[in-house]
């Protein structure tokens, strides 16, 4: 089982939709959450750290889940500027672990 | 902006010959990482360094594959007798708190081997 599991999609949604993503985690002494955005051909970006009491940056919102071991990852009144592959990323005392990403089309 | 900057932006070697990558973190930021993504797939990990010293490498395929990282500062990543298959983008990332701030990507290398 990998550390860190998502669900490689495509998730294919009109503009305006709401869409969400989830992704699995493994390792319980996992002490911080991230989502990065990765358009092709170019370097992941940290899009928001995920905090235990879930948190909101315009149109994402990010939520912890440490009973069940998931993190989510809401996109409202999505854009055709939000098309890229959302990444999962999970980190200890110095590692970070990455999922191998979702990927997302926002079709006009 | 004083991100993290790597060289060459692009590379293509012929099968054999030795290539180094460059890596200048930002400013101040202790914890260095060399990562790898071929086409199509995820972040594989290589090397990790806290200052100068690598207390992870586990993540280096072979033993063609090695990494140093001088004042704290720049590093490098140097493979010899390349292949084929070492084809893949070679990306490095900086943190300045150790697995809670987030990493810091620079835009990568991209290395083709023919």
């Amino acid at each position: 089982r990998k550390e860190v599991e998502q669900d490689p999609g495509p998730f294919n949604v009109p503009e305006g939709a709401t869409v969400a993503f989830n992704c699995t985690y493994s390792n319980s002494a996992s002490q911080s959450f991230f989502w990065y955005r990765q358009d092709c051909r170019k370097e992941p970006k940290l899009l928001m750290s995920v905090y235990s009491s879930g948190n909101e940056d315009g149109r994402f919102t990010a939520q912890l889940n440490r009973a069940s071991q998931y993190i989510s990852l809401l996109i409202r009144d999505s854009k055709l500027s939000d098309s890229a592959t959302y990444l999962c990323i999970t980190s200890g005392t110095y590692k970070y672990i990455f999922g191998t990403g979702t990927r997302l089309k926002v079709l006009a | 902006g004083a991100g993290v900057s790597q060289s060459p932006s692009n590379k293509v070697t012929e099968k054999g010959k030795d290539v180094e990558l460059r890596c200048d973190p930002i400013s101040g930021h202790t914890a260095l990482y060399w990562y790898r993504q071929s086409l199509g797939q995820g972040l594989e990990f290589l090397i990790y360094f806290q200052g100068n010293s690598a207390p992870d490498k586990s993540g280096l395929p072979s033993d063609r594959f090695s990494a140093e990282r001088t004042g704290g500062s720049v590093s490098t990543l140097t493979i010899q007798r390349t292949q084929q298959e070492d084809s893949a983008v070679y990306l490095c990332a900086s943190s300045g708190d150790r697995g809670k701030g987030g990493l810091h990507f620079g835009n990568g290398t991209r290395l083709t081997v023919t």
